[in-house]
């Protein structure tokens, strides 16, 4: 168990539908980043959270949005879900700011997200 | 924009042997980090190196930092089934607001 829970584990839907993933960071972490990783593009940087403030943006299609929450739990939306969607999504947390550069991210174990 | 390339792709070999994989940049890194990462998990973080030149062991792992900070090595003696995974290089970028990483390298040790 690495700290960071990710829920569900696994999720099938239908295209067009909305769904929302959810992190709890590792107890004491206030950052919080989004990956998507699928078998083509490898671990794509989705966003940045830290202590509820948005701090960076990657590849992120204006169809999903995050936000975190002041108990430091984020929420991935994800909306009109499209077949191409379909990918693990990563949560990871770290310590605050620089630190980050030598403790490194600890990641969940992810969400499958199955669009059919 | 700076890519991390890594190489090889793939990699299959028996256990015993040694490997080496590798990660390069069109420019320099700030810090770098590995990863490896199992099926059906996260990736877990195996090291950081940040000063060129550097040299980092954990058991029967050794990184290697170039000395212009632009490639990093990874090699792994007398490789075991349980050294099987996807190991990626990653960089921390924009003030340690971002970890982009490497396609990755898909290891198999074979019995």
């Amino acid at each position: 168990d690495s700290g960071v829970t990710q829920t569900p584990k696994h999720l099938i839907t239908a295209t067009g539908q909305r769904v929302t993933l959810r992190c709890s960071p590792r107890s004491g972490d206030l950052s919080v980043y989004w990956y998507q990783q699928s078998l083509d593009q490898g671990l794509q940087f989705l966003i940045h959270y830290y202590n509820g403030e948005e701090r960076a943006k990657g590849n992120i299609l204006e169809r999903f949005s995050a936000q975190q929450f002041p108990d430091l739990h984020s929420e991935l939306n994800l909306s009109s879900l499209e077949l191409g969607d379909s990918a693990l999504y990563f949560c990871a947390s770290s310590v605050a700011g620089d630190r980050g550069r030598y403790y490194g991210y600890t990641f969940g174990s992810g969400t499958r997200l199955t669009v059919v | 924009t700076q890519l991390l390339e890594q190489s090889p792709q793939f990699l299959s070999i028996q256990e015993g042997e040694n490997l080496t994989v590798y990660c390069n940049s069109s420019s320099v890194f700030s810090s770098l980090q590995w990863y490896r990462q199992e099926p059906g998990e996260g990736p877990v973080l195996l090291v950081t190196v940040v000063t060129g030149g550097e040299v980092k062991k954990l058991k029967r792992l050794t990184f290697q930092f170039g000395d212009a900070r632009k490639d990093s090595s990874l090699h792994i003696t007398a490789a075991q089934p349980g050294d099987t995974g996807l190991y990626l290089c990653a960089e921390i970028r924009m003030g340690a607001q971002k970890l982009v990483f490497g396609q990755g390298t898909r290891l198999t040790i074979n019995p």
